[in-house]
């Protein structure tokens, strides 16, 4: 089954902590992204990946990191989690070429007390 | 640059009722549209897309189509289920893959 993985699905941590939600696609697709999904501001871009080694910052890159070793993985890093960052988070893959709708993981709900 | 703009919800209807949820956008040339949905503890998934003026996407008895001359492609469905409550999402996307632009979502309430 084509599917986008997330892990945890939930997350309490506290400021400062390090964490890691990690994600894979099983679809081979050359472009993987992480939003943020937060009331009232719908999904805003956070970095996305054209391809192995290719990333780049999207609308709300401060305080993340990413990272593409393998095609069918795109970990998000927050170094030093703030309360600021307690969102909702998705992350999602897309085929490339003429194929540009995306498929998105289950959602990380991550909080930072 | 780039945004779409979506009806404020919540809305809420009955069943059988007829759906309408607005979206414009601003966009040069032409950008692939897409209508995605969100049902409670999920993710987003797809519920319709177009890719060039005119189109007319459709999935599940909800439609949409794309309108060059009003920027607009709003979502539409004849008759809706209680199984219709969820998110609703307007975006577009361009032909690099590397950004989908979302509005802010709509939330759908259907009462039995």
């Amino acid at each position: 089954e084509a599917q986008v993985t997330q892990n945890p699905r939930y997350l309490i941590t506290v400021t400062g902590k390090k964490l890691t939600v990690t994600c894979s696609q099983n679809m081979n697709h050359e472009y993987m992204s992480w939003y943020r999904q937060d009331p009232g501001l719908g999904l805003r871009q956070i970095y996305y990946s054209m391809n192995v080694e290719v990333t780049d910052k999207g609308d709300v890159p401060e305080g993340y990191k990413v990272s593409r070793k393998e095609k069918r993985n795109f970990p998000l890093i927050l170094e030093s989690p703030s309360p600021n960052q307690t969102s909702l988070y998705f992350c999602a893959s897309v085929a490339g070429g003429k194929v540009t709708e995306a498929f998105f993981g289950q959602g990380t709900r991550l909080t930072v007390v | 640059g780039d945004s779409v703009t979506q009806m404020e919800g919540p809305v809420t209807l009955s069943e059988e009722a007829f759906l309408t949820i607005n979206c414009t956008y601003t966009a040069t040339g032409y950008p692939s549209l897409f209508w995605y949905v969100q049902y409670p503890g999920e993710g987003l998934q797809l519920l319709l897309k177009a890719t060039k003026a005119d189109d007319k996407g459709s999935n599940k008895g909800f439609e949409a189509t794309y309108r060059k001359e009003t920027t607009s492609f709003h979502l539409e469905k004849g008759s809706v289920q209680v199984s219709d409550s969820a998110v609703y999402f307007c975006a577009l996307s361009r032909s690099s893959a590397s950004k989908i632009i979302f509005g802010s979502g709509t939330r759908l309430s259907i009462r039995p």
